[in-house]
């Protein structure tokens, strides 16, 4: 299993400003992962972010709105840019396990922004 | 892509009841099918995964079955508990897609 720290675990921001979300696992793995869980909603991949290469967005999201940073193989972060009320969510990290070869998920504790 | 879709989004049960969740992907190369129970204002847990290689999976009171002609895999529950209330998602995803894909994600009560 994987232990992740996320920072902050909340805030509320003005519209129009940015803020940046830390991402710290306990070991080093090859990728990281955004998400976004809108209030009662599911969870929606934002995007994929390896380590020495730029993060692989998904369908909706793009670098200029949630840029990513993976300087290490323990560290991420992701910013949200001039944000709008729609980006009320909580964001949430996670990393991928590989015992016994499958995919689970481990997240962080998230990220609960709230923006006015 | 691949696309999962969960029934029901919403489930009521008595307290020592079963409860069934359901879920239909899309994507034939998806191989690993796990289930997350978030409880509220907490983080997404891994409760039980199931590959395709295997068509039932069982830990405790929880079971997990697949169908992977019909693409379809369930999440039971027996004796269900008050402590079993939560919202519980599907997911599935393939060895090196590296993308996990959730479902809707049902809200489960469970009424003492």
């Amino acid at each position: 299993s994987a232990v992740i720290s996320q920072k902050p675990s909340r805030d509320i921001c003005q519209r129009g400003t940015s803020l940046t979300i830390q991402c710290q696992v306990d070991s080093q793995v090859t990728m990281m992962f955004w998400y976004r869980q809108q209030p009662g909603q599911s969870l929606t991949l934002i995007a994929t972010a390896n380590q020495g290469s730029e993060a692989t967005y998904e369908s909706g999201f793009v670098i200029d709105k949630f840029p990513i940073s993976r300087p290490n193989l323990t560290f991420s972060t992701l910013t949200v840019s001039n944000m709008s009320p729609e980006d009320s969510s909580i964001y949430l990290c996670s990393v991928e396990g590989t015992a016994g070869g499958n995919n689970e998920q481990f997240f962080g504790p998230g990220t609960r922004l709230t923006v006015l | 892509g691949e696309n999962v879709e969960q029934h029901p989004s919403t489930l009521s049960v008595q307290e020592g009841d079963s409860a069934v969740i359901k879920c239909t992907y899309s994507d034939s190369a998806s191989n690993y099918f796990p289930w997350y129970k978030q409880e509220l204002g907490k983080r997404p847990q891994l409760i039980i995964d199931i590959r395709s290689n295997v068509g039932e999976k069982k830990d405790q009171r929880i079971a997990v079955t697949l169908n992977k002609t019909a693409k379809h895999f369930s999440l039971h529950i027996t004796e269900t508990q008050p402590e079993d209330s939560a919202v519980y998602f599907c997911a599935a995803s393939w060895t090196g897609g590296f993308k996990t894909i959730f479902g809707a994600g049902t809200r489960l009560f469970v009424k003492a």
